[in-house]
């Protein structure tokens, strides 16, 4: 597709469980970024590849949270033992990486429910 | 790190001029973008600037003071669908240009 697709767009999981959350950035974008969204907030940064690298993971809340892009394509972000205050909608924006003036293309996000 | 304020609700009218501030402090600063985002939707790309003054684009201008830390998006002409949330996020000098965001301006468009 033309843009960032996300999936699934929503995700309701019980306290505890583990979910996947999967990112299809622009063909041909160097750079990843995850974002987590909270309900009337802005986005807050959790971890940027370059390719296949994850070279900053330093918004990541806990090690409850785990990302990975290993074919420097598609991009999972994996939640263990989900709780509570994880509920947020999680975003994934991809760029060319080609400058500082560069815009960032958002996916529509996964809203994530933990009951 | 940074630290990004920009109010957290406006109210205007249709046909209106609106001007939407964002003040920043950074540690490093590689530029300022504006962002819309409707409910339920990804956030798109209004603006860019890193260097002093207005952009102008359509509808929609926005400047920056560097020196003042300070930017505002102005929006000429408002229609009902300008109702969205505003996002001011200035970009670092790390992290593949990860943008740091405030927490949005929900603007709404009233008849």
């Amino acid at each position: 597709g033309a843009g960032v697709s996300q999936s699934p767009r929503y995700k309701v999981a019980k306290r505890g469980q583990d979910v996947a959350l999967r990112c299809d950035p622009i063909s041909g974008h160097v750079s990843l970024f995850w974002y987590q969204q909270a309900l009337g907030q802005g986005p807050e940064f959790l971890t940027y590849f370059q390719n296949e690298a994850q070279l900053d993971k330093s918004g990541l809340p806990s090690d409850r949270f785990f990302a990975e892009r290993p074919e420097g394509s598609v991009s999972t972000l994996k939640i263990q033992r989900t709780q509570q205050e994880d509920s947020a909608v999680y975003l994934c924006a991809s760029s060319t990486g080609q400058g500082a003036g560069t815009e960032a293309f958002f996916g529509q996000g996964t809203r994530l429910t933990v009951v | 790190g940074q630290n990004i304020d920009q109010p957290t609700e406006m109210t205007a009218t249709e046909g209106a001029i609106v001007q939407i501030n964002c003040t920043y402090q950074t540690s490093g600063f590689n530029g300022l973008f504006w962002y819309q985002q409707h409910a339920g939707e990804a956030p798109t790309f209004l603006s860019y600037n890193v260097l002093d003054g207005l952009e102008e684009k359509g509808r929609f201008s926005s400047f920056l003071s560097r020196s003042k830390g300070y930017s505002y998006l102005l929006l000429k002409e408002l229609q009902m669908k300008d109702s969205a949330s505003y996002l001011c996020a200035v970009r670092g000098l790390n992290s593949g240009y990860a943008l740091n965001f405030g927490k949005g301006t929900s603007l709404l468009v009233t008849p």
